[in-house]
């Protein structure tokens, strides 16, 4: 049982280049999540899915895009790179009810030069 | 004041001591809590989830103030295992949304 699975799990881009982080996730969770994490300032929601098909915005959605075509599958993608988007991205998943934890992915190292 | 405060330590304390992190929280509609733990460059780990009359897990001890608005955690007889950063999560609802993370406690643990 893998749990939540990232890839990549690091990653260098030039300013402009775009890409797309794929999480993948076997338990069957109907939420999904992507959360950046920057030193000094904790963990921050990009976007999130409570069912396939649906995304929404979180606290940082600018310069980012997601996809959930099937239940398993939670794509980040960035159309044209920052260096302000170098970071730790986070994939997370959930059952849904009020008292469910996220489970946490290995996490994407991002670096835009 | 912020939505979910942590005090960001460090906490340097001898193996075998007890010590103490508190979390304090603003919005008063929050739902549930959670303490996770975080290893240096690594993805943060469910360590427990916080319930309204108090919970104990080994030699962690979670505790719920709604009145005063904070969670607490409490780790007796501190392992050099237990060297982490603690990071408190406080979820307002079922929304992604209202699931907030404190920035975390760094705790250190010396032989």
């Amino acid at each position: 049982n893998a749990g939540v699975t990232q890839t990549p799990k690091f990653r260098v881009l030039k300013t402009g280049q775009s890409m797309t982080l794929l999480c993948a996730q076997d338990m069957n969770h109907e939420y999904m999540y992507w959360y950046r994490q920057d030193p000094g300032m904790g963990l921050r929601l990009i976007h999130y899915s409570v069912g396939e098909g649906t995304t929404a915005k979180g606290e940082v959605p600018d310069g980012y895009n997601v996809s959930r075509l099937k239940k398993q599958n939670f794509l980040l993608g960035l159309e044209s790179a920052a260096p302000s988007q170098t970071s730790v991205y986070f994939c997370a998943s959930s059952y849904g009810g009020y008292n469910s934890p996220l489970h946490f992915g290995n996490g994407t190292r991002l670096t835009v030069t | 004041r912020k939505e979910v405060e942590q005090d960001p330590g460090p906490f340097n304390v001898p193996e075998g001591a007890t010590v103490a992190f508190n979390c304090t929280y603003s919005n008063s509609a929050s739902q549930s809590f959670f303490w996770y733990r975080q290893d240096c460059r690594k993805e943060p780990k469910l360590l427990m989830s916080v319930y309204s009359s108090g919970n104990e897990d080994g030699r962690f001890t979670a505790q719920l103030n709604r009145a005063s608005q904070y969670i607490s955690l409490l780790i007796r007889d501190s392992k050099l295992s237990d060297s982490a950063t603690y990071l408190c999560v406080v979820r307002a609802n079922q929304a992604g949304t209202a699931l907030i993370f404190g920035k975390g406690t760094t705790l250190s643990v010396s032989s």
